[in-house]
Parts: structure tokens; C-alpha cells; sequence
């Protein structure tokens, strides 16, 4: 199993520009989220799903957007970048058993909005 | 809203010592606190996951213990060596399926 895999590792964006940050996972986890990372602020979520179809917000949602139409993928949009939104991003999966799963971790997208 | 804090936010310790790392979260109705490690420039790796029903759990030279009613997780790391360098993290979900991570420890092992 290749696990979490998130693409791309790096992007710098400009003001007002929008991307899509891809994540996929091949271990069939219902549930997938979105972290961002600060320095100082730790890990705080964005988005998640519990199955296809199915999507809700985070702590930290505004300027984001996903959508789950497969088990597997689950990308982060978006839509106008702002320097805000410059940070380290996280996709994350698990069993969905009501909480008693680990969570598995890709590797990261570092992103620069300038 | 749940605060997880973890304190100190760095150690430095030399190859050997026995150390132990905290975590605290403001509300108790957990179901399990996870431990993970983050190596610089890389994704986390979870370590240990404790259920609310356990008070320890262990994996290798690593041990985990929790106590709900108190709001504190120790990470208890044994005979440290230089790869255990690394950011330690703790995470507790809670419900409306939210997952609150701490801050972090920065873990430097000196040879």
C-alpha cells in the first residue's frame, strides 16, 4: 500500500490565484480530513469526510473547499489564495469505528501565497 | 472547544536518559489519545493510541499512560537515543468527529 499520498510536495501561489491540493489513500478509510499547520499553532483541521458524498468543516474552514466523490481521494480547493493561507498542509485518513482507529498521515504540501 | 497543550514545548536531553513528555486537554469526554511523532519536513507517524477505557499503553521503548479525570497524557520515553530527535505530538478526538492536536514537543537527543 503506498498509504497517504498527497500531491503536489511544493507550490507558491499569487494573491488570488486558486489550486487544488490532491489527496489520496488506497487503505479503503472512510474517514479523510484536512489539517493546516502554523508554527505556534499546531495542527488545526479544516475539512473532513466520513464516507463519499459526505463532507463537513473543520476548525479553521473558510477559504476552502473539498468535495469526497470517491472512497479515495479527497482534494482541498482554493479558490483565491490569500498569504493567510500559507502554511504546511495535511491530509490524514482512518477506519471510521467511532474514533478507536489510528489516523495515518501523508507527507505534507507546502504552500506559499505571496 | 477542547485545548490540548503539551509542555515543555522543547527538550534537550543527552543519549540515555529516560525522559518523559506531557499532554494536557481541558475536556475529559475523550474517547482515545494518540501520540505521534513528526520528523522536520515529513508527515506525522502515529506512536501509541491509548482508548478511554485503557490507562497505559506501550510499544517498545515507549509508554503512554492517560488519566481522563485528571486531563493529562505523559509520554515516557526509555534510554533515549538521537533518532528518537524528532516533534512529539498528542491528538484527541472528540464528538462531531473534531481531532485537537497540542502543540507540540521538540525533542533533541544529544549524542
Amino acid at each position: 500500500n503506498a498509504g497517504v499520498t498527497q500531491t503536489p510536495k511544493f507550490q507558491v501561489l499569487k494573491t488570488g490565484q486558486s489550486m487544488t491540493l490532491q489527496c489520496a489513500q488506497d487503505m479503503n478509510h472512510e474517514y479523510m480530513s484536512w489539517y493546516r499547520q502554523d508554527p505556534g499553532m499546531g495542527l488545526r483541521l479544516i475539512h473532513y469526510s466520513v464516507g463519499a458524498g459526505i463532507t463537513d468543516q473543520g476548525e479553521v474552514p473558510n477559504g476552502y473547499n473539498v468535495s469526497r466523490s470517491t472512497t479515495e481521494d479527497f482534494p482541498l480547493r482554493l479558490l483565491s489564495a490569500a498569504p493567510s493561507q500559507t502554511s504546511v498542509y495535511f491530509c490524514a485518513s482512518s477506519l471510521w469505528k467511532n474514533h478507536q482507529e489510528t489516523q495515518y498521515f501523508g507527507p505534507g504540501t507546502r504552500l506559499l501565497v505571496l | 472547544k477542547q485545548e490540548v497543550t503539551q509542555i515543555p514545548a522543547a527538550l534537550s536531553v543527552p543519549e540515555g536518559e529516560n525522559l518523559v513528555l506531557n499532554c494536557s486537554f481541558t475536556d475529559s469526554a475523550i474517547y482515545n489519545l494518540q501520540w505521534f511523532r513528526q520528523d522536520p519536513g515529513k508527515g506525522l507517524t502515529s506512536l501509541l493510541l491509548i482508548q478511554s477505557s485503557q490507562r497505559e499503553q506501550t510499544s517498545g521503548r515507549l509508554n503512554a499512560s492517560l488519566d481522563k479525570s485528571s486531563g493529562r497524557s505523559t509520554l515516557y520515553i526509555a534510554a533515549s537515543q538521537p533518532g528518537d530527535s524528532a516533534t512529539y505530538l498528542c491528538a484527541v478526538p472528540r464528538g462531531g468527529n473534531q481531532f485537537y492536536f497540542g502543540t507540540g514537543t521538540s525533542l533533541t537527543v544529544i549524542p
